[in-house]
């Protein structure tokens, strides 16, 4: 099975700052990279991939980044709302895997 | 709008089964697969397995292959879990979702508990 570990697993930030959180592959897994927003209590939701063919509907402060085995998270100008917990998962193959998760969390 | 809603709320003892529902609408059912994912509280997320929904095809991942069955009803356009021999350590939400690769949407979630 293919390992996805993220980092940081938590990470604290003040509205307006700018994040980055990375993905990294235990193999190349080309651009099949996506990656999803849960906040407390609710489903993931996908918000955005690595596939340039991707069309997403989330705010332009949210940017993806990568290949191969290294991806990054891009937000900038965070808002209340972008506090959450976000998860990389590659599709490349199956099994199906996730990161553990990065929680950002307002300072 | 495309919309997965979920069974709710199950509370079964060890080594029983339990079987959720994941209804679809929204969109053509068969042009889509079915991802379940479940999450243990405070956990990430761990990916079950899949089906196509055109032919039942499925693809379990492989700590889930001996207890898991994934199902699908295209007349009522829902798809089922089944997992049997629960164990406390099965206690989480479970997920549906559309499609395999990009995950979108998910259901509500099902909470099971698995307490004597």
């Amino acid at each position: 099975d293919i390992q996805m570990t993220q980092s940081p697993s938590s990470l604290s930030a003040s509205v307006g700052d700018r994040v980055i959180i990375t993905c990294r592959a235990s193999q190349s897994i080309g651009a099949y990279l996506n990656w999803y927003q849960q906040r407390a209590g609710k489903a993931p939701k996908l918000l955005a991939s690595a596939l340039p063919n991707f069309q997403s509907a989330v705010p332009s402060r949210f940017s993806v980044s990568g290949s191969g085995t290294d991806f990054t998270l891009t937000i900038t100008s965070l808002q209340v709302e972008d506090f959450a917990t976000y998860y990389c998962q590659q599709s490349y193959t199956m099994p199906i895997t996730f990161g553990q998760g990065t929680r950002l969390e307002i300072k | 709008q495309v919309q997965l809603v979920q069974s709710g709320i199950e509370v079964k003892k060890p080594g029983a089964s339990v079987k959720i529902s994941c209804k679809a609408s929204g969109y053509t059912f068969t042009s889509y697969g079915i991802s379940w994912v479940r999450q243990a509280r405070g956990q990430g997320l761990e990916w079950m397995g899949w089906i196509a929904t055109y032919n039942d095809n499925t693809n379990y991942a492989q700590k889930f292959q001996d207890r898991v069955t994934l199902t699908t009803d295209t007349s009522t356009e829902t798809a089922y879990l089944e997992m049997r021999s629960l164990r406390s350590d099965d206690t989480a939400v479970y997920y549906c979702a559309r499609d395999r690769e990009w995950l979108r949407p998910w259901g509500q979630g099902t909470p099971v508990i698995v307490s004597s």
